[in-house]
């Protein structure tokens, strides 16, 4: 078990450009979450995984934002035209969820955006 | 919809002293609470959580935290602080009953300085 890994670690982008970043959850975990966390703030709920399926996109999420788990594996979360503010920690977590019972979300080292 | 606030954004404490960082939320229905610890440029790390049974929770490094339903606090106490306890520390729920996402509400975070 090597824990959630994502890349990069931290990307640097200018306004307007476009950024993937790319998550690896738990090998056996069927559920894959992205947060967002801004400077001072606890992370805040973007979407979930559960397989390949999206089950689940926060208000928070634009149209500018998309993300992907297309073999229930690995995630990408896509951002077009950036903006500065959306400058932030982006954070990947994941879980084993089995029916009828809770899980423990596992997070990744998260990638650190900045937008000048 | 559920929420969480942290009273404290920022607890100086001396080494080898106690430490309690508050939390209180709210909710309409029952919820699993978590403490997740956030070293500086690192992603979350799972303390604690309750999810049923004894209110009084153990978890990693010495925390452990009391789940009081009366006062909807969950707050994180520990009998004597290291250095290495300096981190940022925030409280979380989820919907017991969420069938579809168990996504977590974090709280705003709370900063531990432990002071030699």
């Amino acid at each position: 078990d090597t824990g959630v890994s994502q890349d990069p670690r931290h990307k640097i982008t200018k306004r307007g450009q476009n950024v993937t970043f790319r998550c690896d959850p738990i090998s056996e975990h069927n559920r894959l979450y992205w947060y967002r966390q801004t400077l001072g703030q606890g992370p805040e709920f973007l979407t979930y995984f559960q397989n390949e399926a999206q089950l689940e996109k926060s208000r928070l999420l634009s149209d500018r934002f998309s993300a992907e788990r297309p073999k229930g594996s690995f995630s990408t979360l896509e951002i077009q035209r950036t903006e500065q503010g959306d400058s932030a920690m982006y954070l990947c977590a994941s879980s084993l969820r089995l029916a009828g019972g809770s899980d423990t979300q596992y997070f990744g080292p998260g990638t650190r955006l900045t937008v000048l | 919809a559920q929420s969480v606030t942290q009273l404290d954004s920022q607890v100086p404490v001396f080494e080898e002293a106690p430490v309690e960082l508050r939390c209180n939320y709210s909710s309409s229905v029952s919820v699993y609470l978590f403490w997740y610890v956030q070293y500086p440029n690192q992603g979350l790390q799972l303390l604690l959580k309750y999810l049923s049974g004894s209110t009084l929770v153990k978890g990693i490094n010495g925390f452990e935290a009391e789940f009081n339903k009366s006062q909807t606090s969950f707050h994180l106490r520990k009998p004597s602080v290291h250095i290495s306890d300096t981190a940022e520390y925030f409280c979380a729920v989820s919907d017991e009953n969420d069938s579809s996402a168990s996504k977590i509400i974090f709280g705003s975070g709370t900063r531990l300085s432990i002071r030699p």
